[in-house]
């Protein structure tokens, strides 16, 4: 089993829906969870951070932790094309492992008009 | 714009040499973490500097070393390049929990 994995993609919504990107975790040890979004060719640039149970909002992102399912996921809304760009889960386990991320390996998200 | 540089932008080796890629952390960051990522894979960790002191490493073998200068810059030396070394290195300084990356430096052996 992967440490952290992130639903298949690619990921294809039209302008203005709701876009659901998921995540999961092996590790129950884990203490923040990070998603990143990556544009071809670029480097991954910080969107959200979570730490406690429950939804965290900024702007057009949502980010929803539970760690009883070992899962986080991350909800867009109004959807952009230029949001169309690779998307990483990331967690940082804590304790000796404080400061590694552990990525997933991407969803893909296209967002058409 | 994070304020994390990273020198070179690219760079082509041939198998068996050396390199050096160079990292300077955003102002006000202590810690600089280097990641290894494959095409179409997430970023993997090799490991992390924090006060000028190796602080974590992940699964890379010795011939990936590093160094931290006490104005946080940073180094990522890989010897014995290997075919599989190719990919984007990326940076990443931090204050805390959050990681800030550098553009990276695309890392091709031939």
């Amino acid at each position: 089993q992967k440490e952290v994995e992130q639903n298949s993609g690619p990921l294809s919504v039209p302008e203005g829906a709701i876009a659901s990107l998921n995540c999961t975790y092996s590790d129950r040890g884990s203490q923040s969870f990070f998603w990143y979004r990556q544009y071809s060719g670029k480097s991954p640039e910080l969107i959200m951070f979570i730490y406690s149970n429950g939804d965290k909002e900024d702007g057009r992102f949502t980010a929803q932790l539970n760690k009883a399912s070992q899962y986080v996921s991350l909800l867009i809304r109004d959807s952009q094309p230029s949001d169309s760009a690779t998307y990483l889960c990331a967690v940082n386990a804590g304790g000796t492992s404080y400061g590694k991320l552990t990525f997933g390996q991407g969803t893909i998200l296209t967002v058409h008009p | 714009e994070t304020g994390v540089t990273q020198s070179p932008t690219h760079l082509i080796k041939t198998r068996g040499q050396q390199v050096t890629l160079r990292c300077s952390s955003q102002s006000g960051h202590n810690t600089v973490s280097w990641y290894q990522q494959a095409l179409g894979q997430g970023p993997q960790f090799i490991f992390q500097y924090y006060r000028e002191e190796e602080n974590g490493r992940g699964n890379f073998p010795p011939r990936f070393s590093g160094l931290q200068f006490p104005n946080y810059s940073s180094e990522l030396n890989v010897n014995a390049l290997e075919l599989d070394d190719s990919a984007l290195y990326l940076c990443a300084s931090s204050f805390g929990h959050e990681q800030f990356f550098g553009p990276g430096t695309r890392l091709t052996v031939l």
